[in-house]
């Protein structure tokens, strides 16, 4: 059959503004969760994890925010530039279980 | 730079032909997993060793195989390869058998034409 590329959310952006991308995950026995960022041609890059004991974590210009009773994840980029631009994943896993990935979300920043 | 390598960055072959892709952890890093990422199906998980052992296996073809040898590098091995097989195959790396956070390699592309 016909091969179909993956369809991933897209997310536009000013460069300077804020962005947020979200993620739902299906597990409740999760307990560590993970984003990554992809650029083209690139391997998935570590950005900020939390544990499900926090509802929120900062690090360097990203925040990410747990919501344990709806199941999701965001993620938070302040003053967003032209280098973010990527493909995010969430990543989740559940005690001595293999990470599971999202799909992603393509985030473009416009100039 | 994540402190993952792998090579070749780039791979081209034809069907039915089998190829070796290779993976050198992070310093210290014991667990090695692999992924293969296409275009239709995002990033699937394969297989991760521990230690020189096999720990998990995700969904990994029976033409798939791999190992990591005393020096904690990991090789792929993908044979009688299809079409379908062209993707990127990255390597991530993490520091014991249960650690979550996996730092991940720059990839092989392959095509298989």
């Amino acid at each position: 059959g016909e091969s179909v590329g993956l369809h991933l959310p897209t997310l536009s952006v000013q460069e300077g503004d804020n962005s947020i991308i979200n993620c739902a995950y299906s597990n409740s026995a999760s307990d560590y969760f993970i984003w990554y960022k992809q650029e083209s041609g690139k391997g998935p890059q570590f950005i900020i994890d939390i544990r499900s004991n926090m509802d929120k974590r900062q690090g360097q210009r990203v925040t990410v925010l747990l919501n344990k009773t709806v199941k999701h994840l965001s993620l938070q980029i302040a003053a967003t530039q032209p280098g973010d631009s990527a493909v995010y994943f969430c990543a989740e896993t559940i005690p001595a279980r293999q990470l599971t990935f999202g799909s992603g979300t393509q985030l473009t920043v416009l100039p | 730079d994540s402190g993952v390598t792998q090579t070749p960055k780039h791979l081209i072959t034809a069907t039915g032909q089998r190829v070796t892709l290779r993976c050198s952890p992070r310093s210290g890093d014991l667990s090695v997993y692999w992924y293969q990422q296409s275009l239709d199906q995002g990033l699937q998980f394969l297989i991760q060793y521990y230690n020189g052992e096999e720990r998990a296996k995700g969904n990994i073809l029976e033409r798939f195989s791999a190992q990591q040898f005393p020096d904690l590098h990991s090789e792929l091995n993908l044979s009688s390869l299809e079409l379908g097989d062209s993707a990127l195959y990255f390597c991530a790396s993490s520091v014991d058998l249960v650690s979550e956070t996996q730092y991940f390699g720059p990839g092989t592309r392959l095509l298989v034409l």
